[in-house]
């Protein structure tokens, strides 16, 4: 257990729909990344928090967005979806930079 | 394209050999770090050597790191059934150069361990 959760575990809805996923990092953690894992692209560093604020972007779409919270949870919004965003969602956390990210168990989301 | 290549693709070795995976990469780092997954599930993290750290030794883990050939590799000892998994290796800068927090994932070698 990395100490990082996310919920929910799995997720199923329809094209054009909007979904967040919920990421709660570390105790003591600032840094919150979301990746993305799918067959045809990979693992891809979408975005990352760090203590509230936007850090660094990956290969976010526009569609996508995240932010982090007060209490240093995060939570990535998914709208307009498409058959393509099915994919696992992953959230890592870290004490700091450069530093070993820590990921949680992911969501699955799957796009019908 | 991605900034970590693994190599093989897949290895298929007996319970209690060595397994050994490469990984190359394009720019400079500041770090690279090998995970694991089992099919479908999270990331376990497994090492993390700095780039001015040539090897590093973690129970049956080992990781070395040259940074003139801008490669890596893990080897595993005495390997076990529960060793199936695909291994990544990730490292912090982009393929741009420059240097991000965000991780840039190979591909990932499957490992697969016979009984």
């Amino acid at each position: 257990d990395s100490g990082v959760t996310q919920t929910p575990k799995h997720l199923i809805t329809a094209t054009g729909q909007r979904v967040t996923l919920r990421c709660s990092p570390r105790s003591g953690d600032l840094s919150v990344y979301w990746y993305q894992q799918s067959l045809d692209q990979g693992l891809q560093f979408l975005i990352q928090y760090y203590n509230g604020e936007e850090r660094a972007k990956g290969n976010i779409l526009e569609r996508f967005s995240a932010q982090q919270f007060p209490d240093l949870h995060s939570e990535l919004n998914l709208s307009s979806l498409e058959l393509g965003d099915s994919a696992l969602y992953f959230c890592a956390s870290s004490e700091g930079r450069l530093e070993t990210q820590y990921f949680g168990p992911g969501t699955r989301l799957l796009v019908l | 394209s991605q900034q970590g290549e693994e190599d093989p693709q897949a290895l298929s070795i007996q319970e209690g050999e060595n397994a050994t995976m490469n990984c190359s990469y394009k720019t400079s780092i500041n770090n690279l770090q090998w995970y694991r997954q089992n099919s479908g599930r999270g990331l376990v993290h497994l090492i993390l050597i700095r780039s001015n750290e040539r090897e590093k030794h973690s129970g049956r883990l080992r990781v070395t790191l040259d940074t003139s050939k801008k490669s890596s590799s893990l080897l595993i000892t005495a390997s076990r059934a529960a060793d199936t998994a695909s291994y990544f290796c990730a490292t912090d800068a982009t393929p741009s150069g420059g240097g991000a927090d965000g991780l840039t994932f190979g591909k990932g070698t499957h490992l697969i361990i016979q009984p």
